[in-house]
């Protein structure tokens, strides 16, 4: 059972406009969400994350927004670009220092391609 | 600073044989992950960890088994190996004191494939 659902396995946008990712969650104990970069042939290279008392985290062209109420949350890329072409993962994980609960769950992943 | 090295990179082995891949985390960082990546379930954790101890482990059969070195290079070993065991093998490192996910970073992977 999915505890990380990413429902779109691929999106397609236009050099310029805006990327939005979607990842929703079922675990209300969660409460830390990151965002993972892979490019083929490498390992995941973080991008951006947000702990619960945010609701929105910004880094430069990256933006991440959380809504715990709906249990969701969205990579938002603006402009996008050629070079983020790449599968997108969403992470999440419980309580930071919860001892064993240490590890992240992760999504499927979304398959960004913007094309010139 | 050099990064995650997995080696080897690409592995083909049969069904029934067991295979040992390895890890060299950044350095100065003392924990390791282990992920299997496969198209249908993505990145499911093994394993981590931390100063030659196992301090988490994921819901894999027993056949998965991992181990650190003092020098906090990690290796992972599937023995009798079944088709379904072929994915990506992904390590990750961190700093104890800066995990938060964001402290991970991942190696390239060594692609495992079974026939």
């Amino acid at each position: 059972d999915q505890q990380v659902k990413q429902n779109s396995p691929s999106l397609s946008v236009q050099e310029g406009r805006i990327s939005i990712l979607n990842c929703d969650y079922t675990n209300s104990m969660f409460d830390y969400f990151l965002w993972y970069k892979k490019y083929p042939a490498e390992g995941p290279t973080f991008l951006i994350s947000i702990s619960s008392i945010k609701d929105k985290n910004e880094d430069g062209r990256f933006t991440v927004f959380l809504n715990k109420s709906a249990k969701h949350l969205s990579l938002h890329i603006v402009p996008s670009q050629p070079g983020d072409s790449a599968v997108y993962f969403c992470a999440a994980s419980p309580t930071l220092n919860a001892g064993n609960n240490r590890k992240l769950i992760w999504g499927l992943g979304t398959s960004l391609a913007v094309n010139p | 600073k050099a990064g995650v090295t997995q080696t080897p990179r690409y592995l083909i082995k049969t069904r029934g044989q067991q295979v040992t891949l390895s890890c060299s985390p950044i350095s100065g960082h003392r924990s390791v992950s282990w992920y299997q990546q496969t198209p249908g379930q993505g990145l499911q954790f093994l394993f981590e960890y931390f100063s030659e101890t196992q301090r988490n482990k994921g819901n894999f059969p027993g056949r998965f088994s991992g181990r650190q070195f003092s020098n906090s290079r990690s290796e992972m070993n599937v023995s009798t190996l079944e088709l379904g065991d072929s994915a990506l093998y992904l390590c990750a490192s961190s700093r104890e004191s800066t995990w938060s996910g964001d402290g991970y970073t991942f190696g390239s992977g060594t692609r495992l494939t079974v026939v």
